[in-house]
């Protein structure tokens, strides 16, 4: 089983919110993380979006929107994204990373359409 | 500005090596980390290593361990990574980030190189 696990693709609609989640391994408990998430699209490297460990202990990238932010769910032992007011130009591939046994991880990515 | 400016696209043979180089400006090379990713095409980001510009350490993934080298010239602010014993596995675009130690704040990336390895 993967580490992280993330779906591969979501779509929303111009406006509305996304919700990409990062799923950790059961026995990797997502309290005890940074999560971080990166940004990719086509043709480019990715790009830095935020750090989230907690609300009282978080980052957001340099020029990244407020619209991007970060939270847990640790019920689902996930991290989230949430975008809202989707725009055209969040269109993009999404990664989670943390740090794990010495290696940065990162999540298969999830595609986001917005359509 | 942060500039992270990577060498050229390689085409090399399964079972040669090759050595991709990182040059920084913009900031103080040996303040920030710096770390190597891949990407096969097609397909999602791979963590292959870590190095301290400052003290030459250096950490690897344990699917590249014995096969990556990954060294620094600090007089001019360049970082290089050396992939031996290539396979067609490991045609993928191979970048550079900068972080500040210990966080995976990856905040700058190179452009990317484009590493074919073909019979």
């Amino acid at each position: 089983q993967a580490v992280l696990t993330q779906p591969s693709s979501l779509s929303a609609s111009p406006g509305a919110s996304a919700s990409l989640t990062c799923t950790l391994r059961s026995g990797i408990n997502v309290g005890t993380y940074n999560i971080y998430w990166y940004q990719q699209k086509p043709g480019s490297p990715p790009q830095y979006l935020l750090r989230y460990k907690s609300d009282s202990d978080k980052e957001q990238g340099s020029g990244v929107p407020s619209r991007f932010s970060g939270s847990k769910d640790a019920s689902a032992n996930a991290g989230i994204l949430l975008i809202s007011g989707l725009q055209s130009e969040d269109e993009a591939d999404y990664y989670c990373m943390i740090w794990h046994s010495n290696t940065w991880v990162f999540g298969g990515g999830t595609k986001l359409t917005v359509l | 500005q942060v500039q992270l400016v990577q060498s050229g696209a390689e085409v090399k043979k399964p079972g040669a090596s090759v050595k991709v180089s990182c040059k920084a400006s913009g900031y103080t090379f040996t303040t920030y980390d710096i770390n190597w990713v891949r990407q096969a095409a097609g397909q999602g980001l791979e963590w292959m290593g870590w190095m301290s510009p400052k003290s030459g350490d250096t950490g690897y993934a344990q699917k590249f361990q014995g096969r990556v080298t990954m060294t620094r010239s600090t007089s001019i602010s360049t970082a290089y990574m050396e992939l031996s014993s290539l396979t067609s596995e490991d045609t993928a675009v191979y970048y550079c980030a900068r972080n500040p130690p210990n966080t995976g704040n990856f905040y700058d990336w190179g452009q990317g190189t484009l590493v074919t390895v073909s019979s």
